[in-house]
């Protein structure tokens, strides 16, 4: 299993609304990682969780809110989104970045409206 | 600041040409590289990664790197119209521990048929 899964893959919501975003990987890889990509941007990194704690936050407004229930989840808690931040959020996990890169999921589209 | 760099073309290349993509980047310490490719409304696939100075083959693909220009390319030969795509350069940026991977902006590839 060479997977990270993303849940949902598509997500509207309004701007008062709490969601979650969900992904998990079982190939026992010890850190994940946020990121998010605006159309016709790179990936920009927002949170990195090595073995279950969060080791790098690069500066993510507080409205974005990351958890590490355990070595294979992840999640990402959005509440009170402005528009701005529609864009596809993207799940990566890896073994040991320096060596093995970055193993991406497919992501989910989010729309704040 | 840590930067990557990459032309956002397009560049456009006649089936079963060489395509040559390029990047560079202005953090010395950088100690590990990876191209990513990207299709439309797709996540970023890892296809090759290179760490020492020279030439990695892989199939179609080659990674060449010289730390001393602080450049890496790839190469595609004999390129397919499947080989369209927007190519992500990235650096891992070696701060020690777990860390992200920076992106270039990213070459998009156009093969013509």
């Amino acid at each position: 299993d060479t997977e990270v899964t993303q849940t949902p893959k598509h997500l509207v919501m309004g701007m008062t609304n709490k969601k979650s975003l969900k992904c998990e990987q079982h190939m026992g890889h010890r850190a994940m990682y946020w990121y998010k990509q605006k159309a016709k941007k790179p990936p920009e990194l927002m949170f990195v969780y090595s073995y279950e704690k969060l080791s790098i936050n690069e500066s993510v407004p507080s409205r974005f809110s990351p958890e590490c229930p355990n070595s294979s989840l992840l999640n990402l808690h959005l509440h009170a989104l402005q528009p701005e931040d529609s864009a596809l959020y993207l799940c990566a996990s890896s073994q040991g970045i320096e060596l093995w890169g970055a193993f991406f999921g497919q992501g989910t589209r989010l729309t704040v409206v | 600041q840590k930067e990557v760099e990459q032309n956002s073309g397009p560049l456009s290349v006649p089936e079963g040409a060489i395509a040559s993509l390029n990047c560079t980047y202005s953090d010395r310490v950088s100690q590990s590289f990876f191209w990513y490719r990207q299709y439309s409304g797709k996540s970023p696939e890892l296809i090759m990664s290179i760490y020492s100075n020279g030439d990695k083959e892989d199939g179609r693909f080659t990674a060449q790197l010289n730390k001393a220009s602080q450049y890496v390319s790839l190469l595609i030969r004999d390129s397919q119209p499947s080989d369209s795509a927007t190519y992500l350069c990235a650096v891992n940026p070696a701060r020690g521990g777990a860390d992200g991977l920076t992106f270039g902006k990213g070459t998009h590839l156009i093969i013509q048929p």
